[in-house]
């Protein structure tokens, strides 16, 4: 992996359902990596800052997980709705100073 | 404590002029990030400072674009000569520590006519 991958682009789930987007991000040199939410017409709001392979994160009904052997992480949001509608960036961090980059994003849209 | 604050909020510039955007952080956040989002697609990495260094530039597009951080503090990030794709949302960013999350402006949106 060259460069920050999140998937799916974009998905549609009704409410209540649980759903997870994966970012796969380049191994070397990995320092921390970061999710973000983004809704439309607002800055990104940081979820989770992860540095150490294995780390489990949780916040409310959102959850991550953290590989960086593999260089991947899952985002988990457990019965989601309408709330959740948003897009969610991933941005590993980097290199001696830590630059952060970020993924294309996954667009979550929660059907009511 | 107050947050991340970008001014202006909206610029509307003609093809060739000059504009300055600015960015204050969270008072004691050394590191300071410029990011950009064109036509609707993702944030652009554009550069890195740690207090006043930059320590990467990598993503600034050409030599049009001059950012500074003096002190340490504000950050300006100046276009000069503005170019119609140059138009799009440009967000700064700071925190703590390099394992700190972001903390974002409300950007600054630039269109250039």
């Amino acid at each position: 992996i060259l460069n920050v991958e999140q998937s799916p682009q974009s998905l549609h789930v009704q409410e209540g359902d649980s759903t997870n987007f994966t970012c796969s991000f380049p191994s070397s040199n990995f320092y921390a990596l970061h999710w973000y939410r983004w809704e439309t017409a607002k800055s990104p709001e940081a979820l989770f800052v992860m540095t150490l392979n294995g780390d489990e994160k949780k916040k409310g009904r959102i959850s991550a997980t953290l590989n960086t052997k593999e260089g991947y992480s899952y985002l988990y949001i457990k019965g989601s709705q309408p709330e959740d509608s948003a897009t969610y960036l991933c941005a590993p961090a980097s290199g001696g100073y830590q630059k952060v980059t970020f993924g294309t994003g996954t667009k979550l849209q929660v059907i009511p | 404590e107050a947050g991340v604050t970008q001014f202006p909020s909206h610029s509307v510039i003609e093809k060739g002029q000059t504009v300055t955007l600015r960015c204050d952080p969270i008072s004691g956040h050394d590191n300071l990030y410029w990011y950009r989002r064109v036509m609707g697609k993702e944030i652009k990495f554009l550069l890195h400072f740690v207090k006043e260094s930059k320590q990467d530039e990598s993503g600034m597009p050409n030599n049009r674009f001059l950012a500074e951080r003096t002190g340490g503090t504000y950050s300006t990030l100046k276009v000069q000569p503005a170019e119609l794709e140059d138009s799009g949302v440009y967000f700064c960013a700071s925190s703590h520590l390099g394992s700190s999350p972001l903390h974002f402006g409300n950007g600054t949106r630039l269109t250039v006519t």
